[in-house]
């Protein structure tokens, strides 16, 4: 895998129901992998930062796992409310190098 | 701290026309990114600068597209003449060399009509 790759594009749930997101990325030379939350017309929202192969991170609701090894990471939501709708995008960095963007995952929670 | 400042928000103009986008990024942050981000694409990197040197415009269309970042603090991006398929969010960034996080500003969205 050459590029940092997102699935599904788009997810459309129901207000409480729980969800998660795939993240795939190159294993080698990995030095971190970023989760994003971007609305419309406002600035990313950095979720989490991760750097340990088995690296867990939680922020409410939300979760992250980390694979270095085979180069995946889950971003799991709990309980969907509609102000999670938003796109989610995994990033992936190399020491000293520009960040390289998945494509996202665009949720829709409706109520 | 204050966040990444860009301007102006919002952008409409003819193609062949020029515009530009400025980005005054978090103070003491070394490192400056424009990102292209086109509907329904992931954002691409166009330029890096570390402090006023660039790092990386090896996806920037120079042809069209310059950006400039003097004194190693805020930045400009110029794009002369526009095209149609110009039309996207760029996204400035910074980071700091002493912790992971970026800070990005809120973008400026370019139509070209």
């Amino acid at each position: 895998i050459l590029n940092v790759e997102q699935s599904p594009q788009s997810l459309h749930v129901q207000e409480g129901d729980s969800t998660n997101f795939t993240c795939s990325f190159p294993s080698s030379n990995f030095y971190a992998l970023h989760w994003y939350r971007w609305e419309t017309a406002k600035s990313p929202e950095a979720l989490f930062v991760m750097t340990l192969n088995g690296d867990e991170k939680k922020k409410g609701r939300i979760s992250a796992t980390l694979n270095t090894k085979e180069g995946y990471s889950y971003l799991y939501i709990k309980g969907s409310q509609p102000e999670d709708s938003a796109t989610y995008l995994c990033v992936r960095n190399q020491a000293g190098t520009a960040l390289i963007f998945g494509k996202g995952t665009t949720l829709s929670v409706s109520s | 701290e204050a966040g990444v400042a860009q301007s102006p928000r919002y952008k409409i103009i003819e193609k062949r026309q020029s515009v530009a986008f400025w980005c005054n990024p978090i103070s003491g942050h070394a490192t400056l990114y424009w990102y292209q981000q086109i509907l329904g694409q992931g954002p691409k990197l166009l330029i890096q600068f570390q402090n006023n040197g660039v790092v990386d415009d090896s996806q920037l269309p120079k042809d069209r597209f310059s950006a400039e970042r003097l004194k190693g603090v805020d930045s400009t991006l110029k794009i002369q003449p526009a095209k149609l398929e110009d039309s996207a969010v760029y996204l400035c960034a910074s980071s700091s060399v002493r912790h992971y996080g970026y800070t990005f500003g809120s973008g400026t969205r370019l139509t070209v009509v």
